[in-house]
């Protein structure tokens, strides 16, 4: 129930397309959904974030979709660019306390 | 740039050696976290203080030892590590108390465990 299942694993997307990564989870405790961007050699970024009282979020290109019944988020990137490969999560904390959970990541590659 | 600094960016150790992994905040935060990431996974959690108390330890082996000597620094203490230790580990900060989801990281000291 702690575990947030994140797809696909990995994504190639055309220069100017649209990158859509998806996340489940379980656990109604959650309450605040972030995703981070991670390049090579770094440390992980937070991107967006979305609580469950909305259900979209957009900055920039970037926008979370929320769907509080079906307990699923996920991350579109408008006009997906080179600079954008990355890996990214998502992630989902609950109450103060306790680990924020991620999930397992998505290798993203944008081909020009 | 990131506002959580972690030194050394690289470090090579033999299974007997005694090292640290500093990290550093300067942004006014008040829970400080550890995770080790192997290559192509998530981070996963290790330590996390908060308010200068050690409040979450993942149930990691007693070969690592953090330290929070206040609230703008954390240390992990390495002894007798493992080959399979061998990973990067990430510090991150968030505003107050354990666990707000805003996480700050730092880029990570690169670990390799002869």
């Amino acid at each position: 129930q702690q575990q947030v299942k994140q797809s696909p694993q990995s994504l190639i997307v055309q220069k100017g397309g649209i990158s859509i990564i998806n996340c489940a989870y379980e656990n109604t405790a959650f309450d605040y959904f972030p995703w981070y961007q991670q390049f090579p050699g770094k440390g992980p970024a937070l991107l967006i974030a979305i609580r469950p009282d909305v259900s979209e979020k957009k900055e920039g290109r970037f926008t979370i979709s929320f769907n509080k019944s079906a307990k699923q988020f996920s991350l579109h990137i408008m006009d997906s660019q080179p600079g954008d490969s990355a890996t990214y999560f998502c992630a989902a904390s609950g109450q103060a306390g306790t680990a924020l959970i991620f999930g397992k990541g998505t290798t993203l590659s944008v081909s020009s | 740039d990131t506002e959580v600094t972690q030194t050394p960016k690289h470090l090579v150790m033999g299974m007997t050696n005694k090292k640290s992994l500093k990290c550093e905040q300067h942004m006014g935060h008040r829970a400080m976290y550890w995770y080790k990431q192997k290559a192509k996974k998530p981070p996963e959690l290790m330590f996390v203080y908060s308010y200068e108390k050690l409040s979450i330890n993942e149930s990691v082996p007693s070969r690592f030892s953090p330290e929070c000597p206040n609230s703008s620094l954390l240390n992990l203490h390495l002894h007798a590590l493992q080959p399979e230790d061998s990973a990067l580990y990430l510090c991150a900060s968030s505003h107050s108390g354990a666990n707000t989801g805003e996480l700050f990281f730092g880029e990570g000291s690169r670990l390799t465990v002869l």
